[in-house]
């Protein structure tokens, strides 16, 4: 299994709250993803990184930052947290970018916004 | 609007049924994978289709690149309970940055 931790793996948060979420991993893959997984509409790519301090916007990525400082270390934060932002957020990672490259997921962080 | 429809949402046969999953775009994809993802877990990737018409076989799933690179389907021969849990088709349009289809659920009885 590749080396991947998400934390929490559950969290319960408050409407207006920031939240954030981290993703680690022990692979050295330059390329790290958040998605976001919700009931019909399968899993959606919220920001992606392809270097330290190089990040860039998936197709929800509105209410959502990220940062990455180091190669290891992926962070998705909910600057103000909505009810609308309840969901399961996978990070993901992979050596390139090509086309043919496997995705390797984390187990998931539960996040609920009361 | 989904840009990859899966069918069917849910899916429950009992073992030793045959059954195939749909994946359906109007668009073009590059290349088209297929996910299997258990309660609680990450998705993991079990195979990639890359050409047109391809056809890969992984034991009793038998997966299958449409000609137009629109489509793709998967085909499980004899399931078995341990072949439960959700399935996902992902379509790659530039790079790693994925669509994912909602997924389908399949669930075999013993």
């Amino acid at each position: 299994d590749a080396g991947i931790t998400q934390s929490p793996r559950h969290k319960v948060t408050e409407t207006g709250t920031p939240v954030t979420l981290r993703c680690h991993q022990t692979e050295n893959h330059r390329y790290m993803y958040w998605y976001r997984q919700d009931p019909g509409h399968g899993l959606r790519l919220i920001h992606y990184s392809y270097g330290v301090k190089d990040t860039d916007k998936g197709e929800v990525s509105d209410g959502y930052s990220v940062s990455r400082s180091k190669t290891e270390d992926f962070l998705l934060t909910l600057e103000s947290a909505t009810s609308s932002q309840t969901s399961v957020y996978f990070c993901a990672i992979s050596p390139g970018f090509g086309t043919n490259e496997k995705l390797f997921f984390g187990s998931g962080t539960q996040l609920s916004v009361l | 609007t989904q840009l990859l429809e899966q069918s069917p949402q849910f899916l429950s046969i009992q073992e030793g049924e045959n059954l195939t999953v749909y994946c359906n775009s109007s668009s073009v994809f590059s290349s088209l994978q297929w996910y299997r993802q258990e309660p609680g877990e990450g998705p993991v990737l079990l195979v990639t289709v890359v050409t047109g018409g391809e056809v890969k076989k992984l034991k009793r799933l038998t997966f299958q690149f449409g000609d137009a690179r629109k489509d793709s389907s998967l085909h499980i021969t004899a399931a078995q309970p341990g072949d439960t849990g959700l399935y996902l088709c992902a379509g790659a349009r530039y790079g790693n940055k994925l669509v994912f289809g909602a997924g389908t659920i399949l669930r075999v009885k013993s």
